[in-house]
This record gives C-alpha cells, structure tokens and sequence, in this order.
C-alpha cells in the first residue's frame, strides 16, 4: 500500500517564504506530483520530481529526496492567491500509474 | 498543455435519479482515465480506473454497480452514479494520462454533485 503524509495547515504571511513537506511509503514509486486546489475548483498541476533535486519553476520550487521518500514544496514571494490547497501525489506505475493523494495541505496567507 | 474537458460542472438531483459525467480528453488519446471523489475539506480519493476497451478496476469499498464507468474511446469516459442518494453528494473529478507521457495527469474541472 501507500501513506502519504503531509501537514494539514499552515500559515504565512505575504511576501514570506512557505514549504510544505511531504513524506511518502510507496512501491513502484514514479514520480511525485504537487498540485494547487483552490476551494471548489479541481487541482492544477505544480510540479512533478521524479529524480532527486530541486526544480524551480518561478516562485514555486519542489525538491525530492527518494532515499528518503520525502519531497517538499517552497513557495516564496507568497501572495494573497496563493491561499489554497496544496497536494502532494505520489505515481506508482506498478499499479498501472494510479495518484494516490496525500491528504492535502491548506495554506492561509495573512496579509 | 493537454485539455481534459468534464461535463456538467455541477448538477441538483433528486434521490434515486442516476446523473451521468462526462470527461473527455480534448487534444491528446486517454489510454487511462481516473475517477477521484472528494469531500468537503478532505483530498481526492480514488474510485476507479478506466481503461479504454475494458471493464473498469474498482477502489475497495467502492460499489461497481452504483458507479458504472464506460471508456468507449480513447477521448471519452463516463461515470453514471445510479440511483443516487444525499450521502453520495460530493465533488466528482476525472483525469487522464496521455499515450506518450503517462505519468503525468491532466485533471478535468470537476463536477459538483447535490443530491436532494
């Protein structure tokens, strides 16, 4: 099977720096997907780790350790829109690439 | 990026009526498509899986007969939720892995299910 955990909510202010952490147990492990869900609206796609490392892409930035099984995702120059739920996803291709959802972070940007 | 098109966005049923969604993959073949459930304040949970030109794979605790999905082409999947009661309103999202690069997954934008 699969455990996915991550924090349920944090909070920061505008302009700072937030990471969310994720840890994960799985096989066939094939990637690691970081999504944003606004409330009511469907996930949009973040990022994707699939070696270890850092991946920037503009203010968001998600690194992957899989010795570890532990990823991260930074948000920095934080605005009010980023007040959202962030998911972390973890791909097992043994099981036919099904996601299985960690159980999401809310995020709260106070200004 | 790929397209994945979910119809209605929201709909109002009475108790006992089936309501059909549909998610179709707009610009690329959907080999496989997933069907995620989610409630208020919790992360998608995984009903099934759907693969074109077969039967469906089933979540445990997921009820085949109640959540009928049909993959009939490479762009179309269906999910009926027949006779359809309160406990089963909830937010219903597909997604789908593209041919080329399947491990990556295109969300379609949801379908908001009341049931009265």
């Amino acid at each position: 099977g699969q455990n996915i955990d991550q924090p349920t909510e944090m909070t920061a202010t505008e302009g700072a720096i937030v990471q969310i952490n994720c840890t994960y147990q799985t096989s066939g492990f094939n990637g690691l997907f970081w999504y944003q869900q606004h409330a009511g609206e469907a996930p949009t796609f973040l990022s994707y780790n699939v070696l270890d490392g850092l991946e920037e892409k503009g203010r968001f930035s998600s690194f992957l350790s899989r010795s570890k099984g532990y990823s991260y995702l930074l948000l920095k120059e934080l605005q009010m829109k980023d007040s959202a739920s962030y998911l972390c996803a973890v791909n097992n291709k043994a099981a036919g690439n099904k996601l299985t959802f960690g159980g999401g972070t809310r995020v709260l940007v106070k200004p | 990026g790929a397209v994945v098109s979910q119809h209605p966005s929201w709909v109002i049923c009475k108790s006992g009526t089936s309501v059909k969604i549909e998610c179709r993959s707009l610009d690329f073949q959907a080999t496989t498509m997933f069907w995620y459930r989610q409630f208020p304040k919790q992360s998608l949970m995984l009903m099934a899986t759907s693969n074109e030109g077969s039967k469906a794979t089933y979540e445990q605790g997921v009820e085949k007969d109640k959540f009928l999905i049909n993959h009939a082409s490479l762009t179309l999947s269906t999910l009926t939720v027949t006779s359809a009661h309160p406990e089963d309103s909830s937010f219903y999202i597909c997604s789908a892995s593209d041919r080329v690069a399947n491990e990556k997954l295109f969300f379609g934008s949801g379908t908001q299910l009341s049931v009265l």
